[in-house]
């Protein structure tokens, strides 16, 4: 499995506060991605990177945002957590035959 | 409707019992497909990759129908430990990203 890890792995935090999630990989890979998994919706694309500083949006990213300084690092930040993005969080990161590889996600309650 | 579908499940077997899903793709850019298994409470972890017509590993076996633009996942002589949810990845080249189905829970009973 690719060396993917996450931090904090659990979170409780207030409504209106700023939240930065962090993953890092070990494997070198150019794409990794943000994703957050619900009841009934499954995986969901948040944003994606394609290589340093280089991002785009997914399919739910109002609320939120992301950096990528270096290969290995892809920080998610939501800027003012609200109760909606109580959620599951999972980054991922994507070999050259576009296999993703996750990480043990980050459990995330906005009170 | 959603780009990935999947059988909703759940799956109730007996061991020993052959179990297949399936999964509608309706991007036809499509170009690779993946099933990954995930337990309760963990990451999602890869199973197979299919990039042509099928792919089969052991007792588990994906078929690709191009045509009918499904994928579908056969497991053979199940086993307690297949017990998790099961969820179907369709990768859009023409997107640069992977959706995937909301996922199938199987459970095996002894």
């Amino acid at each position: 499995d690719a060396g993917i890890t996450q931090s904090p792995r659990h979170k409780v935090t207030e409504t209106g506060t700023p939240v930065t999630l962090r993953c890092h990989q070990t494997e070198n890979h150019r794409y990794m991605y943000w994703y957050r998994q619900d009841p009934g919706h499954g995986l969901r694309l948040i944003h994606y990177s394609y290589g340093v500083k280089d991002t785009d949006k997914g399919e739910v990213s109002d609320g939120y945002s992301v950096s990528r300084s270096k290969t290995e690092d892809f920080l998610l930040t939501l800027e003012s957590a609200t109760s909606s993005q109580t959620s599951v969080y999972f980054c991922a990161s994507q070999s050259s035959y576009n296999e993703q590889f996750f990480g043990p996600g980050t459990r995330l309650t906005v009170l | 409707r959603k780009e990935v579908e999947q059988d909703p499940g759940p799956f109730n077997v007996p061991e020993g019992a052959t179990v297949a899903f399936n999964c509608t793709y309706s991007n036809s850019a499509s170009q690779s497909f993946f099933w990954y298994r995930q337990d309760c409470r963990k990451e999602p972890k890869l199973l197979m990759s299919v990039y042509s017509s099928g792919n089969e590993d052991g007792r588990f076996t994906a078929q690709l129908n191009r045509a009918s633009q499904y994928i579908s996942l056969l497991i053979r002589d199940s086993k307690l430990s297949d017990s998790a949810t099961y969820l179907c990845g369709a990768w859009q080249d023409n997107n640069n990203d992977m959706r995937f189905g909301a996922g199938t829970r199987l459970t095996v009973k002894p």
